[in-house]
């Protein structure tokens, strides 16, 4: 799997958009971007995914460069709910149970 | 629906001796995981298993054992506990197809003295 770097913090004012980079440069072309967050000390939850195309569900936003050497979460309305440590994570996209995590960034929403 | 379940919560070891880390998911999911993750780290992968009967090793399988005899339950043994081990232990599963969207569980918080 393909390695990830992301900045290890980010402030965002509550109610600004928080857009959250990763970088993953040797990313396969059968690999894809998943986005987790893990609030506190509670289990990652699941946020986004995606291959090559943008991606949008009710939690964010996934916009992929062209390239596919990285990409952005975007959350656009944040909360202090979504202060939490956020994981971008590359994988092969049928082999499920094994996500490699590294070590993600940490945001802070601020009042 | 429970989701994913973890007992116990919280466990405290003496270096040496064994123990089992339950996990049990009602979903029907074919994948199982098992994570650790130290203060400030990200979680790594322990185990994992894609089916009753089928497992690999993760990147830290040292010191673990696992098998997967059934779909629901996926334990985590521990043969001789070290400090090393003092760690959050977090189990998950996915479904094959869809978004491969991991559950996790709410983890067992376990210190070895």
């Amino acid at each position: 799997d393909a390695k990830t770097t992301q900045p290890p913090s980010m402030d965002c004012a509550e109610g600004r958009a928080a857009n959250l980079p990763c970088n993953h440069s040797t990313i396969s072309g059968n690999e894809y971007v998943y986005w987790y967050r893990q609030i506190h000390s509670q289990g990652p939850q699941y946020i986004i995914h995606g291959l090559k195309n943008n991606e949008t569900n009710e939690m964010a936003s996934l916009i992929i460069t062209e390239d596919r050497k990285s990409s952005t979460l975007i959350l656009p309305h944040a909360t202090l709910r979504d202060t939490a440590v956020y994981y971008c994570i590359v994988r092969v996209g049928n082999q499920g149970g094994k996500l490699i995590f590294g070590q993600g960034t940490e945001l802070s929403v601020k009042p | 629906n429970a989701g994913v379940t973890q007992t116990p919560k919280f466990q405290v070891l003496k270096t040496g001796q064994s123990m089992t880390l339950q996990c049990a998911q009602d979903m029907n999911h074919e994948y199982m995981s098992w994570y650790r993750q130290d203060p400030g780290m990200g979680l790594r992968l322990i185990h994992y298993s894609v089916g009753a009967g089928i497992t690999d090793q993760g990147e830290v399988p040292n010191g673990y054992n696992v098998s997967r005899s059934t779909t629901e339950d996926f334990p985590l043994r521990l043969l001789s506990a070290a400090p090393s081990q003092t760690s959050v232990y977090f189990c998950a599963s996915s479904s094959v197809g869809g978004t491969y969207e991991q559950f996790f569980g709410p983890g067992t918080r376990l210190t070895v003295l």
